[in-house]
């Protein structure tokens, strides 16, 4: 059984560049949340979609934004990068909205 | 402003001896808590919750404790194997479920064998 697949893995942007990061939660799941973990913190939450809504967002800048397909993956959107932003995302999904959150591995995003 | 605090950065235990994390929390709203376990390279596991209503929660090895009235929640680990060596987060949410968490900076616990 897959687990929660993030893609892709690593990346290197430069300042200003626009970036997607992918998403595709195990079968089943209707949920999928973002976090941002700055290295040395704890993940800090970006946004939740279950059914394709958008039913929570964190303290973070419009710059920011993300959204679920049909099929549940779901994709996040950074524009205008900053070098701040440079982080490992990281993308959970769950059954049903609140429960059992799985993470994936994680892509860490370098921004020069 | 943290609303989840680990202030251990680290802890070091020896085999088969307790290992105890630590958390903190300021928000009185929330009301559900979790530990999750983080090797390198990967994402974050879930390891055990407790509910407000509740103050032990206990899974095999692993047992929470929460202290509404200090704010205060934590992870006995008994007894610590080397490959419970990890970093370990403490997290919280306001909506009794396990869902937008605000997450802890973390304690690195090492098992010395």
């Amino acid at each position: 059984d897959a687990g929660v697949t993030q893609s892709p893995t690593h990346l290197i942007k430069t300042r200003g560049q626009h970036v997607t990061l992918r998403c595709s939660p195990i079968s089943g799941h209707k949920s999928v949340s973002w976090y941002q973990q700055v290295l040395g913190q704890g993940p800090q939450f970006i946004f939740q979609y279950y059914e394709k809504e958008e039913r929570g967002r964190g303290n973070f800048p419009d710059r920011f934004s993300a959204r679920q397909f049909p099929n549940y993956s779901s994709e996040l959107n950074v524009n205008a990068l900053l070098l701040g932003d440079s982080a490992l995302y990281l993308c959970a999904s769950s059954l049903l909205l609140g429960y059992g959150y799985t993470f994936g591995s994680g892509t860490r995003l370098t921004v020069v | 402003d943290q609303q989840v605090k680990q202030n251990s950065p680290s802890l070091s235990v020896q085999e088969g001896r307790i290992s105890i994390l630590n958390c903190d929390y300021t928000n009185s709203m929330f009301d559900y808590f979790l530990w999750y376990k983080k090797y390198p390279a990967e994402g974050p596991t879930f390891l055990i919750s407790i509910s407000s209503i509740k103050d032990k929660n206990e899974d095999g090895r692993f047992t929470v404790f929460l202290n509404k009235s200090a704010k205060h929640l934590s992870l006995h680990i008994v007894p610590s194997q080397p490959g419970d060596s990890a970093v370990y987060f403490c997290a919280a949410s306001a909506n009794n479920a396990g869902n937008m968490l605000t997450f802890g900076g973390g304690t690195r616990l090492m098992v010395k064998p």
